[in-house]
Protein backbone atom coordinates (compact mmCIF):
# COMPACT_ATOMS: atom_id res chain seq x y z
CA UNK A 1 0.00 0.00 0.00
CA UNK A 2 1.14 3.65 -0.70
CA UNK A 3 2.23 5.98 1.88
CA UNK A 4 3.89 9.53 2.61
CA UNK A 5 6.15 10.45 5.27
CA UNK A 6 6.69 14.41 5.66
CA UNK A 7 9.37 15.19 7.90
CA UNK A 8 8.79 17.90 9.94
CA UNK A 9 5.99 18.77 11.26
CA UNK A 10 7.03 22.49 11.25
CA UNK A 11 10.17 23.97 9.36
CA UNK A 12 10.96 27.90 10.31
CA UNK A 13 13.44 30.15 7.94
CA UNK A 14 13.82 33.53 7.37
CA UNK A 15 12.56 35.63 4.58
CA UNK A 16 14.71 35.17 1.47
CA UNK A 17 16.13 32.02 2.85
CA UNK A 18 15.81 28.66 1.14
CA UNK A 19 12.67 26.47 2.16
CA UNK A 20 13.36 22.64 1.41
CA UNK A 21 10.03 20.49 2.51
CA UNK A 22 11.00 16.67 2.98
CA UNK A 23 8.88 13.85 1.61
CA UNK A 24 9.27 10.39 1.13
CA UNK A 25 6.67 7.87 -0.45
CA UNK A 26 6.10 4.20 0.03
CA UNK A 27 4.57 2.82 -3.29
CA UNK A 28 4.45 -0.52 -4.94
CA UNK A 29 3.82 0.76 -8.42
CA UNK A 30 5.26 4.03 -10.12
CA UNK A 31 3.80 6.47 -8.33
CA UNK A 32 2.05 10.22 -8.88
CA UNK A 33 3.48 12.30 -6.72
CA UNK A 34 1.50 16.11 -5.68
CA UNK A 35 2.37 19.05 -3.25
CA UNK A 36 -0.44 21.10 -1.99
CA UNK A 37 -0.73 23.95 -0.01
CA UNK A 38 -3.14 25.04 2.34
CA UNK A 39 -3.73 29.06 3.29
CA UNK A 40 -4.71 29.64 6.42
CA UNK A 41 -8.76 28.92 6.60
CA UNK A 42 -8.53 27.85 3.10
CA UNK A 43 -8.53 24.94 1.41
CA UNK A 44 -6.40 22.95 -0.54
CA UNK A 45 -4.76 24.44 -3.39
CA UNK A 46 -2.06 22.54 -6.04
CA UNK A 47 1.47 23.89 -6.58
CA UNK A 48 2.52 20.72 -8.50
CA UNK A 49 2.39 17.21 -9.42
CA UNK A 50 4.79 14.65 -11.01
CA UNK A 51 3.27 11.71 -13.40
CA UNK A 52 5.65 10.86 -16.07
CA UNK A 53 8.35 12.51 -18.12
CA UNK A 54 10.77 15.08 -16.28
CA UNK A 55 11.83 14.77 -12.62
CA UNK A 56 12.25 18.02 -11.58
CA UNK A 57 8.54 19.35 -11.44
CA UNK A 58 8.36 22.90 -11.55
CA UNK A 59 5.26 25.03 -9.99
CA UNK A 60 3.09 27.69 -9.10
CA UNK A 61 4.74 30.11 -7.02
CA UNK A 62 8.42 29.52 -7.75
CA UNK A 63 8.30 26.16 -5.96
CA UNK A 64 9.56 23.06 -7.45
CA UNK A 65 10.13 19.22 -6.48
CA UNK A 66 12.26 16.09 -7.46
CA UNK A 67 11.14 13.71 -8.01
CA UNK A 68 13.70 10.78 -7.04
CA UNK A 69 13.21 6.86 -7.31
CA UNK A 70 16.16 5.99 -5.97
CA UNK A 71 15.73 7.54 -3.08
CA UNK A 72 11.87 7.22 -3.08
CA UNK A 73 11.56 11.19 -2.08
CA UNK A 74 9.59 14.26 -3.88
CA UNK A 75 11.18 17.21 -1.55
CA UNK A 76 9.63 21.00 -2.40
CA UNK A 77 12.07 23.75 -2.54
CA UNK A 78 12.00 27.46 -3.55
CA UNK A 79 15.02 29.32 -3.71
CA UNK A 80 13.34 32.15 -1.70
CA UNK A 81 11.52 32.32 0.77
CA UNK A 82 8.64 34.74 1.12
CA UNK A 83 6.42 35.76 3.47
CA UNK A 84 3.35 35.03 1.45
CA UNK A 85 5.12 31.40 1.86
CA UNK A 86 3.17 30.91 5.15
CA UNK A 87 1.10 27.90 5.17
CA UNK A 88 0.70 24.42 5.69
CA UNK A 89 1.87 22.20 3.18
CA UNK A 90 0.97 18.38 2.18
CA UNK A 91 2.62 15.93 0.06
CA UNK A 92 0.68 13.26 -1.48
CA UNK A 93 0.63 9.95 -3.31
CA UNK A 94 -2.06 8.88 -5.72
CA UNK A 95 -3.84 5.18 -4.81
CA UNK A 96 -6.23 4.33 -7.56
CA UNK A 97 -7.41 1.80 -9.74
CA UNK A 98 -9.89 1.17 -12.35
CA UNK A 99 -13.16 1.63 -9.50
CA UNK A 100 -11.38 3.67 -6.99
CA UNK A 101 -9.38 6.62 -6.02
CA UNK A 102 -7.79 9.36 -3.57
CA UNK A 103 -4.78 11.20 -2.34
CA UNK A 104 -3.04 9.63 0.34
CA UNK A 105 -1.66 12.25 2.35
CA UNK A 106 0.92 13.06 4.74
CA UNK A 107 0.65 14.76 7.97
CA UNK A 108 1.53 18.15 6.40
CA UNK A 109 4.60 20.60 7.02
CA UNK A 110 4.06 23.91 8.57
CA UNK A 111 6.04 26.40 7.17
CA UNK A 112 6.75 29.62 9.35
CA UNK A 113 8.99 32.42 7.50
CA UNK A 114 10.29 34.78 9.76
CA UNK A 115 11.37 38.70 8.51
CA UNK B 1 -15.64 31.23 -11.57
CA UNK B 2 -14.69 27.18 -10.98
CA UNK B 3 -15.05 26.20 -7.98
CA UNK B 4 -16.35 23.95 -4.75
CA UNK B 5 -18.19 25.29 -2.25
CA UNK B 6 -19.32 24.10 1.27
CA UNK B 7 -21.61 24.58 3.80
CA UNK B 8 -21.81 25.54 6.33
CA UNK B 9 -17.99 27.03 6.78
CA UNK B 10 -18.52 26.48 10.88
CA UNK B 11 -20.89 24.25 13.09
CA UNK B 12 -21.08 23.56 16.61
CA UNK B 13 -23.70 20.55 17.02
CA UNK B 14 -24.22 18.33 20.04
CA UNK B 15 -24.23 14.69 20.03
CA UNK B 16 -26.62 12.42 18.51
CA UNK B 17 -27.87 15.26 16.54
CA UNK B 18 -27.97 14.44 12.45
CA UNK B 19 -26.58 17.28 10.31
CA UNK B 20 -25.81 17.66 6.45
CA UNK B 21 -22.82 19.48 4.99
CA UNK B 22 -23.52 20.29 1.31
CA UNK B 23 -20.96 20.02 -0.99
CA UNK B 24 -21.22 20.99 -4.81
CA UNK B 25 -19.17 21.94 -7.96
CA UNK B 26 -19.21 23.55 -10.83
CA UNK B 27 -16.92 22.01 -13.27
CA UNK B 28 -18.75 19.32 -14.06
CA UNK B 29 -16.20 16.69 -12.68
CA UNK B 30 -17.39 12.99 -12.31
CA UNK B 31 -15.36 12.54 -9.10
CA UNK B 32 -16.08 13.95 -6.08
CA UNK B 33 -14.63 12.83 -2.65
CA UNK B 34 -14.84 14.21 1.39
CA UNK B 35 -12.04 14.32 3.47
CA UNK B 36 -11.15 14.70 7.23
CA UNK B 37 -8.16 16.62 8.47
CA UNK B 38 -7.26 16.46 12.31
CA UNK B 39 -3.68 17.44 13.63
CA UNK B 40 -0.82 15.40 12.31
CA UNK B 41 -3.07 13.02 10.30
CA UNK B 42 -3.42 14.49 7.36
CA UNK B 43 -6.24 14.26 5.52
CA UNK B 44 -7.97 10.90 5.59
CA UNK B 45 -11.05 10.08 2.91
CA UNK B 46 -14.22 9.23 4.19
CA UNK B 47 -16.13 8.46 0.86
CA UNK B 48 -15.79 8.80 -2.67
CA UNK B 49 -18.02 8.83 -5.94
CA UNK B 50 -16.98 7.87 -9.10
CA UNK B 51 -20.05 9.52 -10.89
CA UNK B 52 -23.42 9.33 -10.22
CA UNK B 53 -25.09 7.10 -8.25
CA UNK B 54 -22.05 5.37 -7.48
CA UNK B 55 -20.40 5.72 -4.05
CA UNK B 56 -18.05 4.28 -2.21
CA UNK B 57 -16.26 3.55 1.42
CA UNK B 58 -12.63 5.84 1.89
CA UNK B 59 -10.64 4.77 4.30
CA UNK B 60 -12.81 6.24 7.01
CA UNK B 61 -16.35 6.19 6.80
CA UNK B 62 -17.95 5.34 10.58
CA UNK B 63 -20.71 7.44 11.23
CA UNK B 64 -20.68 9.26 7.82
CA UNK B 65 -23.46 8.80 4.71
CA UNK B 66 -22.95 9.83 1.20
CA UNK B 67 -25.71 10.23 -1.56
CA UNK B 68 -24.75 11.71 -5.32
CA UNK B 69 -27.95 11.72 -6.83
CA UNK B 70 -26.85 14.70 -8.98
CA UNK B 71 -23.29 14.96 -10.38
CA UNK B 72 -23.04 18.80 -8.86
CA UNK B 73 -24.05 17.87 -5.26
CA UNK B 74 -22.60 15.28 -2.92
CA UNK B 75 -23.50 15.94 1.03
CA UNK B 76 -22.03 14.30 4.10
CA UNK B 77 -24.36 13.12 6.25
CA UNK B 78 -23.60 12.31 10.02
CA UNK B 79 -26.83 10.57 11.52
CA UNK B 80 -25.87 10.57 15.15
CA UNK B 81 -22.77 12.80 14.95
CA UNK B 82 -20.28 12.02 18.12
CA UNK B 83 -16.88 14.19 19.44
CA UNK B 84 -14.68 12.11 17.75
CA UNK B 85 -16.27 13.37 14.25
CA UNK B 86 -14.86 16.86 15.69
CA UNK B 87 -12.65 17.87 12.49
CA UNK B 88 -12.08 20.08 9.21
CA UNK B 89 -13.88 18.65 6.38
CA UNK B 90 -12.85 18.75 2.94
CA UNK B 91 -14.75 18.18 0.15
CA UNK B 92 -13.13 17.77 -3.47
CA UNK B 93 -13.67 17.28 -7.06
CA UNK B 94 -11.75 16.01 -9.99
CA UNK B 95 -12.05 15.17 -13.96
CA UNK B 96 -11.20 11.56 -13.87
CA UNK B 97 -8.07 10.75 -15.76
CA UNK B 98 -8.40 6.92 -15.00
CA UNK B 99 -4.63 6.80 -14.30
CA UNK B 100 -4.85 8.53 -10.76
CA UNK B 101 -3.33 11.68 -11.96
CA UNK B 102 -6.39 13.45 -11.65
CA UNK B 103 -5.96 17.14 -10.35
CA UNK B 104 -8.22 17.38 -7.25
CA UNK B 105 -9.98 20.69 -6.15
CA UNK B 106 -10.49 21.28 -2.69
CA UNK B 107 -13.40 23.43 -0.99
CA UNK B 108 -12.66 26.11 1.81
CA UNK B 109 -13.70 23.47 4.36
CA UNK B 110 -16.28 23.34 6.85
CA UNK B 111 -14.95 23.11 10.57
CA UNK B 112 -16.98 20.87 12.86
CA UNK B 113 -17.43 20.64 16.45
CA UNK B 114 -19.76 18.28 18.77
CA UNK B 115 -20.17 18.62 22.02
Amino acid sequence: AQSVTQLGSHVSVSEGALVLLRCNYSSSVPPYLFWYVQYPNQGLQLLLKYTTGATLVKGINGFEAEFKKSETSFHLTKPSAHMSDAAEYFCAVSDWMDSSYKLIFGSGTRLLVRP
Amino acid sequence: EAQVTQNPRYLITVTGKKLTVTCSQNMNHEYMSWYRQDPGLGLRQIYYSMNVEVTDKGDVPEGYKVSRKEKRNFPLILESPSPNQTSLYFCASSFPTGRGTDTQYFGPGTRLTVL
